[in-house]
């Protein structure tokens, strides 16, 4: 089983600040999804990373997928009270297959107005 | 497009009864994916169904049990219901399956009492 822990767990930062949230494993992933989950509602997926190094951004928020593919962060930029959210990455392991997504354990956001 | 649609929404039961999910996934999306979501230990993946075959499986005891249609729809069992099976239940849909990023519905909350 490949595990992702994410870092920090919970984070509680003022509107108008930026803030990294990070996604770790031992283990190596042809891909890593970031996906936004709020109250009520299923997570929703926000980018797919897929080559190591690889930088995306997505408005004020910007994506890193580690040189080894076994690690990735996300930027915000400026939060706003719109970000709060949980965040969650999910990888695929490095074979080829159908094999399963595995999603990390999640950072819940707040955001304070 | 219509979106992942899950009924119910909400579910309440007592311990020991059986419950019944239903997910229609995206048109076109031949792979569905069920998690499980508790506060405790995240979102945890159950079983995935392609092309009415179960393709992958989590480690779920056998009160969990699934299947899928021919027109993609999905439904998900729990027997036996037990307290610790109080929890948000997500399916997913892809196109194909494995690392393809993977559209969630709004969840069925499940408590057991």
């Amino acid at each position: 089983t490949q595990l992702l822990e994410q870092s920090p767990q919970f984070l509680s930062i003022q509107e108008g600040e930026n803030l990294t949230v990070y996604c770790n494993s031992s283990s190596v992933f042809s891909s890593l999804q970031w996906y936004r989950q709020e109250p009520g509602e299923g997570p929703v997926l926000l980018v797919t990373v897929v080559t190591g190094g690889e930088v995306k951004k997505l408005k004020r928020l910007t994506f890193q997928f580690g040189d080894a593919r076994k690690d990735s962060s996300l930027h915000i930029t400026a939060a706003q009270p719109g970000d709060t959210g949980l965040y969650l990455c999910a990888g695929s392991p490095s074979n080829f297959g159908n094999e399963k997504l595995t999603f990390g354990t999640g950072t819940r956001l707040t955001i304070i107005p | 497009k219509a979106g992942v649609t899950q009924t119910p929404r909400y579910l309440i039961k007592t311990r020991g009864q059986q419950v019944t999910l239903s997910c229609s996934p995206i048109s076109g999306h031949r792979s569905v994916s069920w998690y499980q979501q508790t506060p405790g230990q995240g979102l945890q993946f159950l079983f995935e169904y392609f092309s009415e075959t179960q393709r992958n499986k989590g480690n779920f005891p056998g009160r969990f049990s699934g299947r899928q249609f021919s027109n993609s729809r999905s439904e998900m069992n729990v027997s036996t219901l037990e307290l610790g099976d109080s929890a948000l239940y997500l399916c997913a849909s892809s196109s194909q399956g494995g690392d393809s990023p993977l559209h969630f519905g709004n969840g069925t909350r499940l408590t057991v009492t």
